[in-house]
């Protein structure tokens, strides 16, 4: 089975602009959820989305902004950059069948804001 | 406010010992717990969860046990091998809300030969 795919794998914007990043879940995981990993804060959590809706939501402004599509691809948009946007973007998807909610992590989007 | 607090930064082990890694929670709706390792540049692996209904869970070498008086998790690793060397994050989520994983700030596992 496939796992979690992510691109780009790196991707390098000045301030002020706008990007996207994709996820491919794994097939027949429905849940994919975003997260951001820095130096200072550690690994946090954007948003998840199951069947194509906003379910769950970090404390991020709304800069940030994500959406699912019906085949469970998601893609997250980071728009007007600033400098602390740099971070890897982490991207995992889940099953959340029964009492199993292990999320399983793709590779990472390095994002580099200069 | 950290919710999952991993206070040791950094542990070092001798390849064939116990690898002990620890975790506290101060979130009382946390009820789901994993652990996951994590190389430069790579996503995070998930190893070994448990839920707040058990105390222990084992997979191979790896044990993780809870103690919800304490809110304290810890992460066993037995025998301790070179290619354990990672950084290990816990992670918690409260039932509603599985797919928000609130991580610790991770401990860097390096066993030596």
């Amino acid at each position: 089975k496939a796992g979690v795919t992510q691109t780009p794998r790196y991707l390098i914007k000045t301030r002020g602009q706008q990007v996207t990043l994709s996820c491919s879940p794994i097939s027949g995981h429905r849940s994919v959820s975003w997260y951001q990993q820095t130096p200072g804060q550690g690994l946090q959590f954007l948003f998840e989305y199951f069947s194509e809706t906003q379910r769950n939501k970090g404390n991020f402004p709304g800069r940030f902004s994500g959406r699912q599509f019906s085949n469970s691809r998601s893609e997250m948009n980071v728009s007007t950059l600033e400098l602390g946007d740099s971070a890897l973007y982490l991207c995992a998807s889940s099953s959340l069948s029964g009492a199993d909610n292990e999320q399983f992590f793709g590779p990472g989007t390095r994002l580099t804001v200069l | 406010d950290q919710q999952v607090k991993q206070n040791s930064p950094s542990l070092s082990v001798q390849e064939g010992r116990i690898s002990i890694l620890n975790c506290d929670y101060t979130n009382s709706m946390f009820d789901y717990f994993l652990w996951y390792k994590k190389y430069p540049a790579e996503g995070p692996t998930f190893l070994i969860s448990i839920s707040s209904i058990k105390d222990k869970n084992e997979d191979g070498r790896f044990t993780v046990f809870l103690n919800k008086s304490a809110k304290h998790l810890s992460l066993h690793i037995v025998p301790s091998q070179p290619g354990d060397s990672a950084v290990y994050f816990c992670a918690a989520s409260a039932t509603g809300t599985a797919s928000k994983l609130t991580f610790g700030t991770g401990t860097r596992l390096q066993v030596t030969l």
